[in-house]
């Protein structure tokens, strides 16, 4: 089993549709939790991370369920400057202070007029 | 602020030869990572730097692989001899925290053939 898993992808959407992605991950140590996005042959971004109480970041809303493992992201409105892969992070922390990030595979949203 | 650079951007190699990857983090950041994106595969971690010293390198794919970071500043990946399976995407990433946004790089786009 991988340990984040994703929404296999692509989701193709109009213009101003609301998508949402999931993900599941299985180290329940992990403690921090992010939804990056990656452009076509680019580096990933930081979008946002992704607190317990849920956050929201203008069309963006990320939501986590520890006690499921499980962390969403919902994209309202969407735009056709969206389009792009949206890779699902934790971190995998261990002792000594090692803190490396574990990618999902990424799901592709492409939005069309 | 400048960004994490990495050079080459593309690399084309024959299988056998040697090839030398260079990750330049943004000034000041203490923590240095490689990942490496295989084709059709998530994003995997190889290592961790904190200054020049090696902190997790448990993602390493085998001994033809060999990272330093000689004086704490830029970092060079080898691969020697590079294999076919070695081919993909290297992406740099660096954080002033341990616990901080890591921020990557553009990646090298290595070519095994």
């Amino acid at each position: 089993r991988k340990e984040v898993e994703q929404d296999p992808g692509p989701f193709n959407v109009p213009e101003g549709a609301t998508v949402a992605f999931n993900c599941t991950y299985s180290n329940s140590a992990s403690q921090s939790f992010f939804w990056y996005r990656q452009d076509c042959r680019k580096e990933p971004k930081l979008l946002m991370s992704v607190y317990s109480s849920g956050n929201e970041d203008g069309r963006f809303t990320a939501q986590l369920n520890r006690a499921s493992q499980y962390i969403s992201l919902l994209i309202r409105d969407s735009k056709l400057s969206d389009s792009a892969t949206y890779l699902c992070v934790v971190n995998n922390p261990m002792a000594g202070g090692y803190n490396k990030l574990i990618f999902g595979a990424g799901t592709r949203l492409a939005v069309h007029p | 602020e400048a960004g994490v650079t990495q050079f080459p951007s593309h690399s084309v190699i024959e299988k056998g030869q040697t090839v030398t990857l260079r990750c330049d983090p943004i000034s000041g950041h203490d923590n240095l990572y490689w990942y490496r994106r295989v084709m059709g595969k998530e994003i995997k971690f190889l290592l961790h730097f904190v200054k020049e010293s090696k902190q997790d390198e448990s993602g390493m794919p085998n001994n033809r692989f060999l990272a330093e970071r000689t004086g704490g500043t830029y970092s060079t990946l080898k691969v020697q001899p590079a294999e076919l399976e070695d081919s993909g995407v290297y992406f740099c990433a660096s954080s002033q925290d341990l616990w901080g946004e890591q921020y990557f790089g553009p990646g090298t786009r290595l070519t095994v053939t």
